[in-house]
Protein backbone atom coordinates (compact mmCIF):
# COMPACT_ATOMS: atom_id res chain seq x y z
CA UNK A 1 0.00 0.00 0.00
CA UNK A 2 0.87 3.85 -0.57
CA UNK A 3 3.33 5.15 2.10
CA UNK A 4 1.36 8.51 2.37
CA UNK A 5 -2.47 8.62 2.44
CA UNK A 6 -4.14 12.11 1.60
CA UNK A 7 -7.32 13.55 2.98
CA UNK A 8 -9.33 14.70 0.95
CA UNK A 9 -9.71 12.96 -2.38
CA UNK A 10 -11.81 15.90 -3.19
CA UNK A 11 -11.92 19.41 -2.40
CA UNK A 12 -14.03 22.36 -4.04
CA UNK A 13 -13.87 26.15 -2.92
CA UNK A 14 -14.76 29.92 -3.57
CA UNK A 15 -11.74 31.92 -4.59
CA UNK A 16 -10.80 33.47 -1.73
CA UNK A 17 -11.08 31.11 0.77
CA UNK A 18 -8.55 28.88 2.45
CA UNK A 19 -7.88 24.88 1.67
CA UNK A 20 -6.37 22.32 4.01
CA UNK A 21 -5.34 18.82 2.40
CA UNK A 22 -3.89 16.11 5.31
CA UNK A 23 -1.32 13.74 4.33
CA UNK A 24 -0.73 10.33 6.69
CA UNK A 25 2.26 7.79 6.41
CA UNK A 26 3.63 4.96 8.16
CA UNK A 27 7.15 4.74 8.45
CA UNK A 28 9.63 7.49 9.81
CA UNK A 29 11.03 9.63 7.47
CA UNK A 30 13.51 12.24 7.05
CA UNK A 31 11.42 14.54 5.03
CA UNK A 32 8.06 15.02 3.67
CA UNK A 33 7.09 17.15 0.33
CA UNK A 34 4.37 18.76 -1.44
CA UNK A 35 3.46 18.81 -5.29
CA UNK A 36 1.13 20.31 -7.20
CA UNK A 37 -0.25 18.39 -10.57
CA UNK A 38 -1.74 20.87 -12.61
CA UNK A 39 -4.23 18.61 -15.19
CA UNK A 40 -2.36 15.98 -17.08
CA UNK A 41 1.00 17.54 -16.69
CA UNK A 42 4.43 17.34 -14.83
CA UNK A 43 4.92 17.46 -11.07
CA UNK A 44 5.98 20.85 -9.42
CA UNK A 45 8.07 21.23 -6.17
CA UNK A 46 6.10 23.44 -3.76
CA UNK A 47 7.84 22.83 -0.35
CA UNK A 48 9.76 20.33 1.89
CA UNK A 49 9.57 19.87 5.78
CA UNK A 50 12.20 17.78 7.04
CA UNK A 51 11.58 15.15 10.45
CA UNK A 52 13.21 17.70 13.25
CA UNK A 53 10.77 20.86 11.67
CA UNK A 54 7.14 21.29 12.77
CA UNK A 55 6.00 24.14 10.61
CA UNK A 56 6.78 25.97 7.35
CA UNK A 57 5.94 29.10 5.27
CA UNK A 58 6.53 29.66 1.87
CA UNK A 59 4.09 32.91 0.03
CA UNK A 60 0.10 31.40 0.85
CA UNK A 61 1.49 28.05 1.66
CA UNK A 62 2.10 27.09 5.15
CA UNK A 63 3.16 23.46 5.99
CA UNK A 64 3.04 21.62 9.53
CA UNK A 65 4.76 18.20 10.50
CA UNK A 66 3.41 15.86 13.57
CA UNK A 67 6.23 13.37 13.56
CA UNK A 68 4.15 11.58 16.44
CA UNK A 69 1.12 11.07 14.54
CA UNK A 70 3.04 10.73 11.46
CA UNK A 71 0.83 13.72 9.78
CA UNK A 72 1.19 16.99 7.45
CA UNK A 73 -0.84 19.37 6.41
CA UNK A 74 -0.78 21.72 3.27
CA UNK A 75 -2.59 24.95 3.95
CA UNK A 76 -3.09 27.03 0.51
CA UNK A 77 -4.39 30.64 2.10
CA UNK A 78 -6.51 32.84 0.11
CA UNK A 79 -6.98 30.85 -2.66
CA UNK A 80 -7.51 31.80 -6.49
CA UNK A 81 -8.77 29.93 -9.45
CA UNK A 82 -4.86 29.48 -10.53
CA UNK A 83 -4.26 27.30 -7.76
CA UNK A 84 -6.96 24.34 -8.95
CA UNK A 85 -4.48 21.54 -9.36
CA UNK A 86 -3.99 18.14 -7.59
CA UNK A 87 -2.03 18.43 -4.80
CA UNK A 88 0.69 15.06 -3.58
CA UNK A 89 2.37 14.41 -0.31
CA UNK A 90 5.45 12.97 -1.08
CA UNK A 91 7.72 11.42 1.58
CA UNK A 92 11.50 9.72 1.31
CA UNK A 93 12.04 5.98 1.55
CA UNK A 94 15.97 5.16 2.17
CA UNK A 95 16.92 2.52 0.79
CA UNK A 96 20.09 0.91 -1.11
CA UNK A 97 19.79 2.62 -4.40
CA UNK A 98 19.34 6.01 -2.68
CA UNK A 99 16.64 8.20 -1.13
CA UNK A 100 13.35 7.54 -3.72
CA UNK A 101 9.79 9.57 -2.98
CA UNK A 102 6.69 7.68 -2.15
CA UNK A 103 3.82 9.89 -3.18
CA UNK A 104 0.51 9.55 -1.75
CA UNK A 105 -2.72 9.44 -3.22
CA UNK A 106 -3.79 13.04 -4.04
CA UNK A 107 -6.13 15.68 -3.15
CA UNK A 108 -7.97 17.57 -6.55
CA UNK A 109 -8.61 21.01 -5.62
CA UNK A 110 -11.51 22.95 -7.51
CA UNK A 111 -11.23 26.82 -6.53
CA UNK A 112 -14.59 28.59 -8.54
CA UNK A 113 -13.92 31.94 -9.29
CA UNK B 1 16.97 23.30 -10.70
CA UNK B 2 16.62 21.55 -13.70
CA UNK B 3 14.66 21.83 -17.24
CA UNK B 4 13.63 18.47 -18.68
CA UNK B 5 12.45 18.13 -21.75
CA UNK B 6 10.34 15.30 -21.99
CA UNK B 7 8.58 13.37 -25.47
CA UNK B 8 6.55 12.79 -27.12
CA UNK B 9 4.02 14.33 -25.07
CA UNK B 10 1.23 12.30 -26.05
CA UNK B 11 0.92 9.01 -28.30
CA UNK B 12 -2.32 6.80 -29.27
CA UNK B 13 -0.69 2.93 -29.83
CA UNK B 14 -1.75 -0.09 -31.05
CA UNK B 15 -2.09 -3.36 -28.65
CA UNK B 16 1.56 -5.49 -28.70
CA UNK B 17 3.52 -2.60 -30.15
CA UNK B 18 6.52 -0.60 -28.44
CA UNK B 19 6.76 3.13 -27.42
CA UNK B 20 9.88 4.72 -26.29
CA UNK B 21 9.78 7.70 -23.96
CA UNK B 22 13.13 10.26 -24.24
CA UNK B 23 14.14 12.57 -21.19
CA UNK B 24 16.45 14.93 -21.86
CA UNK B 25 17.82 17.10 -19.01
CA UNK B 26 19.51 20.67 -19.68
CA UNK B 27 21.92 19.69 -16.73
CA UNK B 28 23.90 16.48 -15.54
CA UNK B 29 21.94 14.98 -12.44
CA UNK B 30 22.85 12.12 -10.28
CA UNK B 31 19.39 10.32 -10.21
CA UNK B 32 16.62 9.43 -12.59
CA UNK B 33 13.56 7.95 -12.11
CA UNK B 34 10.31 6.85 -14.28
CA UNK B 35 6.91 6.93 -12.45
CA UNK B 36 3.63 5.72 -14.12
CA UNK B 37 0.69 7.33 -13.42
CA UNK B 38 -2.83 5.41 -13.37
CA UNK B 39 -6.06 7.17 -14.74
CA UNK B 40 -7.15 9.46 -11.82
CA UNK B 41 -4.30 7.77 -9.44
CA UNK B 42 -1.15 8.41 -7.81
CA UNK B 43 2.80 8.28 -8.76
CA UNK B 44 4.47 4.91 -8.61
CA UNK B 45 7.76 4.78 -9.23
CA UNK B 46 9.16 1.90 -12.36
CA UNK B 47 12.48 2.03 -11.87
CA UNK B 48 15.69 3.98 -11.16
CA UNK B 49 17.68 4.89 -14.46
CA UNK B 50 21.60 3.95 -13.43
CA UNK B 51 24.07 5.83 -15.80
CA UNK B 52 26.37 3.05 -17.12
CA UNK B 53 24.59 0.14 -15.93
CA UNK B 54 21.23 -1.54 -15.56
CA UNK B 55 18.63 0.37 -14.09
CA UNK B 56 16.97 -0.61 -10.78
CA UNK B 57 13.34 -2.18 -11.05
CA UNK B 58 10.38 -1.40 -8.00
CA UNK B 59 8.49 -4.72 -7.25
CA UNK B 60 5.65 -5.72 -10.31
CA UNK B 61 8.10 -4.00 -12.66
CA UNK B 62 10.39 -5.99 -14.80
CA UNK B 63 13.26 -5.06 -17.75
CA UNK B 64 11.59 -7.26 -20.18
CA UNK B 65 8.28 -4.84 -20.06
CA UNK B 66 10.09 -1.84 -19.27
CA UNK B 67 13.60 -1.69 -20.38
CA UNK B 68 15.28 1.39 -19.63
CA UNK B 69 18.66 3.07 -20.93
CA UNK B 70 20.52 6.01 -19.62
CA UNK B 71 24.12 5.92 -21.74
CA UNK B 72 24.93 9.56 -20.19
CA UNK B 73 24.02 11.62 -17.20
CA UNK B 74 21.59 13.82 -18.63
CA UNK B 75 19.08 11.56 -21.05
CA UNK B 76 17.14 8.18 -20.60
CA UNK B 77 14.94 6.68 -21.98
CA UNK B 78 11.78 4.07 -21.35
CA UNK B 79 10.46 1.49 -23.57
CA UNK B 80 6.80 0.17 -22.91
CA UNK B 81 6.71 -2.99 -24.58
CA UNK B 82 4.40 -5.45 -26.10
CA UNK B 83 1.65 -2.90 -24.87
CA UNK B 84 -1.93 -3.59 -23.58
CA UNK B 85 -5.08 -1.41 -22.91
CA UNK B 86 -3.59 -1.64 -19.21
CA UNK B 87 -0.50 0.35 -19.92
CA UNK B 88 -2.82 3.22 -20.59
CA UNK B 89 -1.20 5.91 -18.20
CA UNK B 90 0.84 9.37 -17.74
CA UNK B 91 4.66 8.35 -17.55
CA UNK B 92 6.80 10.80 -15.98
CA UNK B 93 10.50 11.59 -16.16
CA UNK B 94 11.59 12.81 -13.31
CA UNK B 95 15.53 14.02 -11.81
CA UNK B 96 17.21 14.60 -8.73
CA UNK B 97 20.19 17.40 -8.90
CA UNK B 98 23.00 17.23 -7.32
CA UNK B 99 22.63 16.97 -3.72
CA UNK B 100 19.50 17.65 -4.29
CA UNK B 101 16.27 16.12 -2.19
CA UNK B 102 13.29 17.15 -4.81
CA UNK B 103 12.39 16.00 -7.41
CA UNK B 104 11.92 17.95 -10.84
CA UNK B 105 9.97 16.57 -13.32
CA UNK B 106 9.16 16.16 -17.15
CA UNK B 107 5.75 17.26 -18.44
CA UNK B 108 4.76 13.59 -18.74
CA UNK B 109 4.06 11.32 -21.66
CA UNK B 110 -0.29 10.59 -22.18
CA UNK B 111 -0.20 7.03 -23.66
CA UNK B 112 -3.20 5.59 -24.65
CA UNK B 113 -3.23 1.80 -26.06
CA UNK B 114 -6.30 0.67 -28.11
Amino acid sequence: SQQGEEDPQALSIQEGENATMNCSYKTSINNLQWYRQNSGRGLVHLILIRSNEREKHSGRLRVTLDTSKKSSSLLITASRAADTASYFCATDVIKAAGNKLTFGGGTRVLVKP
Amino acid sequence: SAVISQKPSRDICQRGTSLTIQCQVDSQVTMMFWYRQQPGQSLTLIATANQGSEATYESGFVIDKFPISRPNLTFSTLTVSNMSPEDSSIYLCSVEVWAGEKLFFGSGTQLSVL
